[in-house]
């Protein structure tokens, strides 16, 4: 079955504790992509990648890290987490033969960041 | 100015009725657009990609207006599991790669 999954699924950590929340596609997509969906705000994007060894920034990267050393891998990183990046993280990615905006998310991250 | 706006509704509608919104975006440039729903804390999921002519998919109907920078989604005949936040995503022609989506519009349907 084609998917995204991205694990934990739900965390509550402390402030300053590093983590890290995996993604991971298997439809060998190009284009993998990280948002934040806050009350009110909608969707942002915080890094996206074009293909393995290629990020780049979104609209709100700041206090977050990507790596993409594998195709299918997409990891988010929060060094020193802080209560303003509690949100709920999405994973998504796409192919650019079908055009980026076409996307496939996962089920989603709940952070809370005490 | 966001660059991308949506109503926030909700929209409250009974069963069978047609119901449509609109989303507005500040780039004269953009290039592809689409819209996707979200259910109550579940993931967005594609609904449609938006074409300059205009496209429909059963019930669903999507326009683009290039020249009032807006798209819209019509729902004819609406079904209770039809309720659902509608997003709609732009994509900057600057940057191909960089996804824009709208705040998202809340549809309710009731009985």
């Amino acid at each position: 079955e084609a998917q995204v999954t991205q694990n934990p699924r739900y965390l509550i950590t402390v402030t300053g504790k590093k983590l890290t929340v995996t993604c991971s596609q298997n439809m060998n997509h190009e284009y993998m992509s990280w948002y934040r969906q806050d009350p009110g705000l909608g969707l942002r994007q915080i890094y996206y990648s074009m293909n393995v060894e290629v990020t780049d920034k979104g609209d709100v990267p700041e206090g977050y890290k990507v790596s993409r050393k594998e195709k299918r891998n997409f990891p988010l990183i929060l060094e020193s987490p802080s209560p303003n990046q509690t949100s709920l993280y999405f994973c998504a990615s796409s192919s650019p033969s079908l055009g980026v905006g076409e996307q496939f998310f996962g089920p989603g991250t709940r952070l809370t960041v005490l | 100015r966001k660059e991308v706006e949506q109503d926030p509704g909700p929209f409250n509608v009974p069963e069978g009725a047609t119901v449509a919104f609109n989303c507005t975006y500040s780039n004269s440039a953009s290039q592809s657009f689409f819209w996707y729903r979200q259910d109550c804390r579940k993931e967005p999921k594609l609904l449609m990609s938006v074409y300059s002519s205009g496209n429909e998919d059963g019930r669903f109907t999507a326009q683009l207006n290039r020249a009032s920078q807006y798209i819209s989604l019509l729902i004819r005949d609406s079904k209770l599991s039809d309720s659902a936040t509608y997003l709609c995503v732009v994509t900057p022609r600057s940057s191909a790669s960089k996804i824009i989506f709208g705040s998202g519009t809340r549809l309710s349907i009731r009985p």
